[in-house]
C-alpha cells in the first residue's frame, strides 16, 4: 500500500458525459501527478500540481482539467467524454517539486466509456 | 522529444532461467526508474537509478545503467513465477514529467 487512494476504483459511464476522480496524496506530500494507461497509448503523463498550483502539463486533452486543493487532494475532471478515453487513470504522489523525488502511485481509477 | 523503448515486449521464460529486459531511452536523462505492475494493480517502484555505471539488485532482479548508451538493464536470474508482472522502465529528464517505455509482460512458467 503505497498511501494513495483514489476514488472511485470503477467509473462505466456514457459517451458525453463527465467525471471526476479523486485522488488523496500520501501524507507530507506536496506534489500530485496523474497518468492515463491505455491498451494503445501505453502510460502517459497527464498533469502535475504541486502545493496548489499547476507544474507540468503533458498530454493532457482540453477536454481534460485538474485542480488540486488546499489539503492537497487532487481531481482530475474529463468532459465531453468518448470512447477512447476508457482507460486506467492513476495518480501519484512525491514530496518534492520535481520528478527527482520518487513517486508513490495510487490503486488507480479504472474508467469505461460505453 | 524523449523516447523510451523497451524490449522485448513479451517474454515467456521457464522457472530457473535468466534473462534480460532492456530499457533504451533516445537523450540523456537525469534518472532512470523501474517499476513492477501485476495485472489491473497499481505501479511498484523497484529501482531508481541515478548515474552512469549504477547496479542495484533485489531478490532476482538487478537493475543497470549505461548513460553513455542510453541503456538501462533489469536481469532477472533464476525466475520464478512470483516475477509474472509486467515491468516498466520511465526516464525522468530535469523536469517534472516521467516518460514511460512500453512495457515488458513477463511470464514465468513452470
Amino acid at each position: 500500500d503505497s498511501g494513495v487512494t483514489q476514488t472511485p476504483k470503477h467509473l462505466i459511464t456514457a459517451t458525453g458525459q463527465r467525471v471526476t476522480l479523486r485522488c488523496s496524496p500520501r501524507s507530507g506530500d506536496l506534489s500530485v501527478y496523474w497518468y492515463q494507461q491505455s491498451l494503445d497509448q501505453g502510460l502517459q503523463f497527464l498533469i502535475q500540481y504541486y502545493n496548489g498550483e499547476e507544474r507540468a502539463k503533458g498530454n493532457i486533452l482540453e477536454r481534460f482539467s485538474a485542480q488540486q486543493f488546499p489539503d492537497l487532494h487532487s481531481e482530475l475532471n474529463l468532459s465531453s467524454l468518448e470512447l477512447g478515453d476508457s482507460a486506467l487513470y492513476f495518480c501519484a504522489s512525491s514530496v518534492g517539486e520535481t520528478a527527482a523525488y520518487e513517486q508513490y502511485f495510487g490503486p488507480g481509477t479504472r474508467l469505461t466509456v460505453t | 522529444e524523449l523516447k523510451v523503448e523497451q524490449n522485448p515486449l513479451f517474454l515467456s521464460m521457464q522457472e530457473g532461467k535468466n534473462y534480460t529486459i532492456y530499457c533504451n531511452y533516445s537523450t540523456t536523462s537525469d534518472r532512470l526508474y523501474w517499476y513492477r505492475q501485476d495485472p489491473g494493480k497499481s505501479l511498484e517502484s523497484l529501482f531508481v537509478l541515478l548515474s552512469n555505471g549504477a547496479v542495484k539488485q533485489e531478490g532476482r532482479l538487478m537493475a543497470s545503467l549505461d548513460t553513455k548508451a542510453r541503456l538501462s538493464t533489469l536481469h532477472i536470474t533464476a525466475a520464478v513465477h512470483d516475477l509474472s508482472a509486467t515491468y516498466f522502465c520511465a526516464v525522468d529528464k530535469a523536469g517534472n514529467m516521467l516518460t514511460f517505455g512500453g512495457g515488458t509482460r513477463l511470464m514465468v512458467k513452470p
